[in-house]
């Protein structure tokens, strides 16, 4: 079936350092998968981070990159230096283009949690 | 600018008693919209679906229903509340399958 799973939290780092959280994705079902990381806040709602719809192509945003491998199945998010204010949850899904249903398959989230 | 509005922020309501969510988008019209619900220490899994109003499509079976009475409000119910209910419930809608928008959520706990 279609699954994500995702590196399990939480994810302690220190300010200025590297990080990188895992995302490998099973699509069976859909064709054209569309990659994405979320985050959330603390006390805030979800918000999109980044997405990609085409395999081989990278997203960024706010520092953050992730690159759709469809080799590996692959969309880790990475960052070279977090900050304080990067703490938080997040979440990579999987998602489906065709029709309407708008489907998304979330992995389970990862707590990041950035030591000043 | 489009924006989606959840209510309540936060219920705690008894076994067995009502439960009414709501969501509401402005600014978009004819949005397809969703619900989305994670247990604690589950993941984020669709619920509903609605396309059009007064159609909406069930995902996962969890003794909720859906109903979509204005284009722009998505309304989440249940007569019957069970403990399982208890966790957190988004709301979201698309301009296209590719770009979600989600609403801040309401947390529920049932007890």
């Amino acid at each position: 079936g279609d699954s994500v799973t995702q590196t399990e939290g939480p994810v302690t780092v220190s300010e200025s350092e590297s990080l990188i959280i895992n995302c490998t994705y099973s699509a069976t079902s859909i064709a054209y998968p569309n990659l994405f990381w979320y985050v959330r806040y603390p006390g805030e709602g979800l918000q999109l981070l980044l997405k990609v719809i085409t395999a081989g192509q990278k997203g960024s945003s706010r520092g953050f990159e992730a690159t759709y491998n469809k080799e590996t199945t692959s969309f880790h998010l990475q960052k070279a230096s977090v900050q304080e204010s990067d703490s938080a949850v997040y979440y990579c899904a999987l998602g489906d283009i065709t029709g309407n249903t708008g489907k998304l398959i979330f992995g389970l989230g990862t707590t990041l949690q950035v030591q000043p | 600018a489009q924006t989606i509005h959840q209510w309540p922020v936060a219920e705690i309501k008894a076994v067995g008693s009502p439960l009414s969510l709501g969501c509401t988008i402005k600014g978009k019209s004819s949005p397809n919209l969703y619900w989305y619900w994670q247990a604690t220490g589950g993941t984020l899994q669709q619920l509903f679906y609605s396309i059009t109003v007064g159609q909406v499509e069930s995902v996962v079976q969890l003794n909720l229903s859906a109903s979509r009475p204005k284009d722009d409000q998505f309304i989440l119910s249940t007569e019957k509340l069970l403990l399982s209910h208890s966790g957190f419930y988004l709301c979201a809608w698309t301009r296209d399958s590719s770009d979600y928008t989600f609403g801040s959520g309401t947390r529920l706990l049932v007890i």
